[in-house]
């Protein structure tokens, strides 16, 4: 019973790379979501998507693209890192909106951007 | 500006006492308030959650307050064990009227919680 699993687990990147980030759920849930981490900001939202195909801007999407090809996929791209992407990553799903269904998040992708 | 704000970053207890965690919000259209735990290198789990149409919800040693007039609600764990030592979130999500507002969860900074031994 896997849950949601993220892939890296630890990544550093130099300025101007790309990479993209993995994230699987078994749980044949609709939803699916990233967040990034950082002290003092709690999490915040970049990008979600409420079903195959469908992708949409959270609160810090730029930078970031993403893309839900399978339902039970959703990839985050970096095209150009920077510095200020430094953060812990997390991935979430939800089998449907969010009063009736909490949130369930993977282990974290701790990336560092030098 | 932080739509959900936890003013205090740390807090420490005895086992057995009781904590309280504090959480206010800005918006006062969120309809649905969340708080998860997380422990160090593992992604936050949900723990108890409450609707604007209550102002109590109990779950076994934890119970959330909510006063829709102060924006404010709280997290009591009665009694505190060391396993409850952990960063606690407050969130909040949907907006009354705009179905499409519960996709999203706004997340507070967190408290980190230490309970003594």
């Amino acid at each position: 019973n896997a849950g949601v699993t993220q892939t890296p687990k630890f990544r550093v990147l130099k300025t101007g790379q790309s990479m993209t980030l993995l994230c699987a759920q078994d749980m044949n849930h609709e939803y699916m979501y990233w967040y990034r981490q950082d002290p003092g900001m709690g999490l915040r939202l970049i990008h979600y998507s409420v079903g195959e195909g469908t992708t949409a801007k959270g609160e810090v999407p730029d930078g970031y693209n993403v893309s839900r090809l399978k339902k039970q996929n959703f990839l985050l791209g970096l095209e150009s890192a920077a510095p200020s992407q430094t953060s812990v990553y997390f991935c979430a799903s939800s089998y449907g909106q969010l009063y009736n269904s909490p949130l369930h998040f993977g282990n974290g992708t701790r990336l560092t951007v030098t | 500006d932080q739509q959900v704000k936890q003013n205090s970053p740390s807090l420490s207890v005895q086992e057995g006492r009781i904590s309280i965690l504090n959480c206010d919000y800005t918006n006062s259209m969120f309809d649905y308030f969340l708080w998860y735990k997380k422990y160090p290198a593992e992604g936050p789990t949900f723990l108890i959650s409450i609707s604007s149409i209550k102002d109590k919800n109990e779950d076994g040693r934890f119970t959330v307050f909510l006063n829709k007039s102060a924006k404010h609600l709280s997290l009591h764990i009665v009694p505190s064990q060391p396993g409850d030592s952990a960063v606690y979130f407050c969130a909040a999500s949907g907006e009354k009227g705009m179905k499409t507002s519960y996709d999203k969860v706004i997340f507070g900074p967190g408290t980190s919680l230490s309970v003594i031994p």
